[in-house]
């Protein structure tokens, strides 16, 4: 079945620092790939997403390549803030459309 | 303003006593999904519904049961919990299967 694994948390780094957290995937045919994010007391909001090997989804200054030949879809972003800290998760929708399939889930905690 | 709304939003049960979880939606969507969220396991789904009397067994259906009778209802029914069902209940749903997913604020159920 379809898996997808993330780096485990806590994520801790200083305002302006380099983000990454790294996904990985396995699945059969060509899943869609979406980051998630989950604030304190509230349920999951779209954060990007990927259709197709090689996009590249972005938003709010967080990035993700969709990566076939390494199964991977690692979120980056350049300069966090105190504002991003949350939990993170990495997930694949399968070709029928039918199932999203999540990572456990990164908290980031981001320090002034 | 588009939601998805989930009730309540916190439930501290007996086991063996049988409860519903409710979840709106108004947005018209086809689509309707429920997770629980567990500590170091991502979202996993329980259930999900591609229209008015169509559902089917996500991941983990074991000791839930759903229904579809209204294109923006899905409630999730556990008739007799227990305390492996403790966990964050998330509701969803979409519009047609390349679309984003829209998420509840979640509902917490403790089983004593």
């Amino acid at each position: 079945g379809n898996s997808v694994t993330q780096m485990e948390g806590p994520v801790t780094l200083s305002e302006e620092a380099f983000l990454t957290i790294n996904c990985t995937y396995t699945a059969t045919g060509y899943p869609s790939l979406f980051w998630y994010v989950q604030y304190p007391g509230e349920g999951l909001q779209l954060l990007l997403k990927a259709t197709k090997a090689d996009d590249k989804g972005s938003n709010k200054g967080f990035e993700a390549t969709y990566r076939k030949e390494t199964t991977s879809f690692h979120l980056e972003k350049g300069s966090v803030q105190v504002s991003d800290s949350a939990v993170y998760f990495c997930a694949l929708r399968n070709n029928a459309g039918n199932m999203l399939t999540f990572g456990g889930g990164t908290r980031l905690m981001v320090k002034p | 303003e588009a939601q998805v709304t989930q009730n309540p939003r916190y439930l501290i049960t007996v086991t063996g006593k049988k409860l519903t979880v409710t979840c709106s939606q108004n947005m018209n969507h086809e689509y309707m999904s429920w997770y629980r969220q567990d500590p170091g396991l991502g979202l996993r789904q329980i259930y999900y519904s591609m229209n008015v009397e169509v559902t089917d067994k996500g991941d983990v259906p074991e000791g839930y049961k759903v229904s579809r009778k209204e294109k923006r209802n899905f409630p999730l029914i556990l008739e007799s919990p227990s305390p492996n069902q403790t966990s964050l209940y998330f509701c969803a749903s979409r519009t047609d299967r390349g679309s984003e997913a829209f998420f509840g604020q979640g509902t917490r159920l403790t089983v004593v």
